[in-house]
């Protein structure tokens, strides 16, 4: 079955330092991988897309992605991380399933950030 | 830019009561979500609506019905309210483009109590 892990709970950094959420999934065919960010109190925001081509891919407020087919993993990076980036993040696999474009969610990653 | 908007935005209920969450999307979209996100366990999905006239179950959707009353509008309804049903909904609409490379598009969630 189809299945987004992302192992860390809650990440805290401090403003200024660099990045990395990590994110695996388990899917039998080549995925289409999604990174969302969630601020308080609010829904869920494009972040990135990764459908084909190049595995870096680059998406809004500065974040990058890396799609590592041998690691099955689909990591979150940004070089200097900002007070505003405090959030929840989700990772999600998409697929096309039972007639419909499905997604599936991560638990999500809390990120906080300390002055 | 509206998006997808979501009606009410935090409701109270007690138990046994009835309630109809409201979505609608201006962005022309045949395919409409309802997820419940629940802390640690990412988003569900309720029912989705591929397209106009049809609906179907999601993964979790018991003690749910819903309502897609057009294209622009897809309503859930929780007929007798239950304490478990305590939880943040979300609606999302997207392109029924086949391949799952589609991203949904959020609002920005109903937050729902049940005494």
């Amino acid at each position: 079955a189809q299945s987004v892990t992302q192992p860390d709970i809650h990440i805290t950094v401090s403003e200024g330092a660099s990045l990395e959420l990590r994110c695996n999934y388990s899917y039998g065919a080549t995925p289409y991988l999604f990174w969302y960010v969630q601020s308080p109190g609010q829904g869920l925001q494009l972040l990135l897309k990764y459908f084909s081509g190049d595995t870096l891919v680059q998406g809004i407020k500065g974040f990058e992605a890396e799609f590592k087919r041998s690691q099955s993993s689909f990591n979150l990076r940004k070089p200097s991380v900002h007070w505003s980036d405090a959030a929840e993040y989700f990772c999600a696999v998409g697929l096309f399933s039972g007639g419909y474009n499905k997604l599936i969610f991560g638990a999500g990653t809390r990120l906080a950030v300390h002055p | 830019n509206a998006g997808v908007t979501q009606t009410p935005k935090f409701q109270v209920l007690k138990t046994g009561q009835s309630m109809t969450l409201q979505c609608a999307q201006d962005m022309n979209h045949n395919s409409m979500y309802w997820y419940r996100q629940d802390p640690g366990m990412g988003l569900r999905l309720i029912y989705y609506s591929a397209s106009e006239g049809t609906t179907d179950k999601g993964e979790v959707p018991n003690g749910y019905n819903v309502s897609r009353l057009n294209k622009r509008e897809f309503s859930l309804r929780l007929e007798s309210a239950a304490p478990s049903q305590t939880s943040v909904y979300f609606c999302a609409s997207s392109d029924p483009v086949q391949g799952g490379n589609q991203p949904q598009h959020f609002g920005d969630g109903t937050r729902l109590s049940i005494l």
